[in-house]
């Protein structure tokens, strides 16, 4: 089973910051079977990145994804008010995993 | 509207059976694989199970192989898990999701809002 592996478990920014989150898989997933997702409370989760850096319909282009291999970054570029939330990669290349998810909060 | 509904959790006995349902609209159904995930209160995301366009191909997590059966009725539109011998730790908000392409493991573009199953005595 691949495990992925999401850091930091917290980050604390203002709206406006940049955030930067990882996430580093126990094998090889190259750069096509990688996903991001948000979600919010009491919603469930929404598609932002799938083939590791192509945004999904819909999403803002202050999202984006990157990596290949092991090790994968979302980044949004200037925090707004809406994106504050929990964020999950995860792998499709061998079945399906997800990792333990990155919460951004309002510093 | 692409749309997906969940519906039949509940409050179970540990060791009893539940069978949830999820109900599809706004795309073609038959077109793409389906699966289901779920999320323990206050936990993270666990895919549970999968299954191919034509049923054709079936996948599950180790966690609930021998106790859960994933089916598909496309005539119906409709996703189907069937859930045997429950444990506590099977409580959770569980999801139907829809894989993006149709690959059989894909990224997953539409998401239910859930239904919780809660195993407990």
């Amino acid at each position: 089973e691949i495990v992925l592996t999401q850091s930091p478990g917290t980050l604390s920014l203002s709206p406006g910051e940049r955030a930067t989150l990882s996430c580093r898989a126990s094998q090889s997933v190259s750069s096509s079977y990688l996903a991001w997702y948000q979600q919010k409370p009491g919603q469930a989760p929404r598609l932002l990145i799938y083939g590791a850096s192509s945004r999904a319909t819909g999403i803002p282009d202050r999202f984006s994804g990157s990596g290949s291999g092991t090790d994968f970054t979302l980044t949004i570029s200037r925090l707004e008010p809406e994106d504050f939330a929990v964020y999950y990669c995860q792998q499709y290349l061998q079945g399906l995993t997800f990792g333990g998810g990155t919460k951004v909060e309002i510093k | 509207e692409v749309q997906l509904v969940e519906s039949g959790g509940g409050l179970v006995q540990p060791g009893r059976s539940l069978r949830l349902s999820c109900a599809a609209s706004g795309f073609t159904f038959d077109d793409y694989a389906m699966h289901w995930v779920r999320q323990a209160p206050g936990k993270g995301l666990e895919w549970v199970s999968g299954i191919s366009w034509n049923s054709g191909s079936i996948g599950y997590a180790d966690s609930v192989k021998g106790r859960f059966t994933i089916s598909r009725d496309n005539a119906k539109n409709s996703l189907y898990l069937q859930m045997n011998s429950l444990r506590a730790e099977d409580t959770a908000l569980y999801y139907c999701a829809k894989a993006y392409t149709a690959m059989e493991y894909d990224a997953f573009d539409i998401w239910g809002q859930g239904t919780m199953v809660t195993v407990s005595s």
